[in-house]
């Protein structure tokens, strides 16, 4: 079963609108990240939150962490056609340091 | 510029032959990875290497095979035994695997003809 999972699989917005994403994951963490991927592109980082952090702000982006919950919330605020693309959250559980994926939210922003 | 890069970009095989897909990084960091991504699927580890001359298998090893013998480079090579090899293929590293923020290369599409 996934460590992370994204909610919803798909969101369908108009231009200016938010979007909000959800990640919820199973055993405890050392830090939940997000990261962007345009089609048929490599991943680029957004964002990191520490288990010790329970809001982030970058830009037009604020991520959100409840480690009672298990659970992560990525928020676009006024949306643009550019921010169309795929969003993964991963997971740091410290057991060899690696990164645990989830399937993604596919993003698409109607101008 | 810093980054890391990975070529080719697309790569077409035919049954029963292997293939080595090239990553490269100048980001001086110790920590890279391979991770294969197939269609509306997130991200599966296929191996790491924390230190050069040094790496362990991730979640599906089999039928690929990596070397580490400088810092800067990780190929992979897809072999015959990987029963199902068509998909998106991309390489990342990062200054160490302590959860570190890992930095992506543009990814090789291959396919088995």
């Amino acid at each position: 079963s996934q460590q992370g999972e994204e909610d919803p699989q798909a969101l369908s917005i108009q231009e200016g609108e938010n979007a909000t994403m959800n990640c919820s994951y199973k055993t405890s963490i050392n830090n939940l990240q997000w990261y962007r991927q345009n089609s048929g592109r490599g991943l680029v980082h957004l964002i990191l939150i520490r288990s010790n952090e329970r809001e982030k702000h970058s830009g037009r982006l604020r991520v959100t962490l409840d480690t009672s919950k298990k659970s992560s919330s990525l928020l676009i605020t006024a949306s643009r056609a550019a921010d169309t693309a795929s969003y993964f959250c991963a997971t740091d559980i410290g057991s060899q340091g690696n990164l645990i994926f989830g399937k993604g939210t596919k993003l698409s922003v109607k101008p | 510029d810093g980054g890391i890069t990975q070529s080719p970009k697309y790569l077409f095989r035919k049954e029963g032959q292997n293939v080595t897909l090239s990553c490269e990084q100048n980001l001086n960091h110790d920590a890279m990875y391979w991770y294969r991504q197939d269609p509306g699927q997130g991200l599966r580890l296929i191996y790491y290497s924390q230190i050069v001359n040094d790496f362990q298998k991730g979640d599906i090893a089999e039928g690929y095979s990596v070397s580490r013998e400088k810092k800067e480079s990780f190929p992979l090579t897809v072999t015959s035994a990987q029963k199902n090899p068509t998909a998106f293929y991309l390489c990342a590293s990062s200054i160490q695997t302590s959860g570190d923020t890992q930095y992506f290369g543009p990814g090789t599409r291959l396919t088995v003809l």
